[in-house]
């Protein structure tokens, strides 16, 4: 199983300039979410998706749209990118149950010079 | 202000040391997990916590989650190079539903 695969890995925009980063997970899980990570520091949540059609926000959703069309996509979309968007972005997801695991991707490396 | 609050922030220390990170909040959770996070690469889950008290044991890795539910605390005997890594704490609130607060960090370094 590919698991929760992230593309591109690497990006660098403009200010400005918009993009999608893409995620995708082939274990059927009913949650999908999305984080930042800066440099040495813990993950802040971005949004959040509890099943196709539904999705909530999190700690920091501001300059950040998502949607959730099929249960196995969940992209992230950067409208105006700006420097303070610079930052490491993962995609994860879990089954359904307040004790289950986050299963991540490898991450989005993006900068916005 | 950050939910949960991890200390201290960077550890460096010599193989063969004891150490103990801790996650605090002010809030009380459901669950309490702990993930180890290596360079490039996302979290892997190391243990889930559940109820108040609640020991855990992974070989050198002994997890705590506070009677009360509000804190957790991570105790590695004897590290070696290989625990070295950035760890992270994450709870579910109570009543929060599924959405995962993940804490500040703790980057840990062991040096032969």
């Amino acid at each position: 199983n590919a698991g929760v695969t992230q593309t591109p890995k690497f990006r660098i925009l403009k200010i400005g300039q918009s993009m999608t980063l893409q995620c995708t997970q082939d274990m059927n899980h009913n949650y999908m979410y999305w984080y930042r990570q800066d440099p040495g520091m813990g993950l802040k949540l971005i949004y959040y998706s509890v099943g196709a059609g539904i999705t909530d926000k999190g700690e920091v959703p501001n300059g950040y749209n998502v949607s959730r069309s099929t249960t196995e996509d969940f992209p992230l979309r950067l409208e105006l990118a700006a420097p303070s968007q610079t930052s490491v972005y993962f995609c994860a997801s879990s089954y359904w149950g307040v004790n289950e695991k986050l299963f991540f991707g490898s991450g989005t490396q993006l900068s916005v010079l | 202000t950050q939910l949960l609050e991890q200390s201290p922030q960077f550890l460096s220390i010599q193989e063969g040391e004891n150490l103990t990170v801790y996650c605090n909040s002010s809030s009380v959770f459901s669950s309490l997990q702990w993930y180890r996070q290596e360079p490039g690469e996302g979290p892997v889950l190391l243990v889930t916590v559940v109820t108040g008290g609640e020991v855990k044991k992974l070989k050198r890795l002994t997890f705590q989650f506070g009677d009360a539910r509000k804190d957790s605390s991570l105790h590695i005997t004897a590290a070696q190079p290989g625990d070295t890594g950035l760890y992270l704490c994450a709870g579910r609130v109570t009543g929060g539903g599924n959405k995962l607060t993940f804490g500040t960090g703790t980057q840990l370094k062991v040096e032969l």
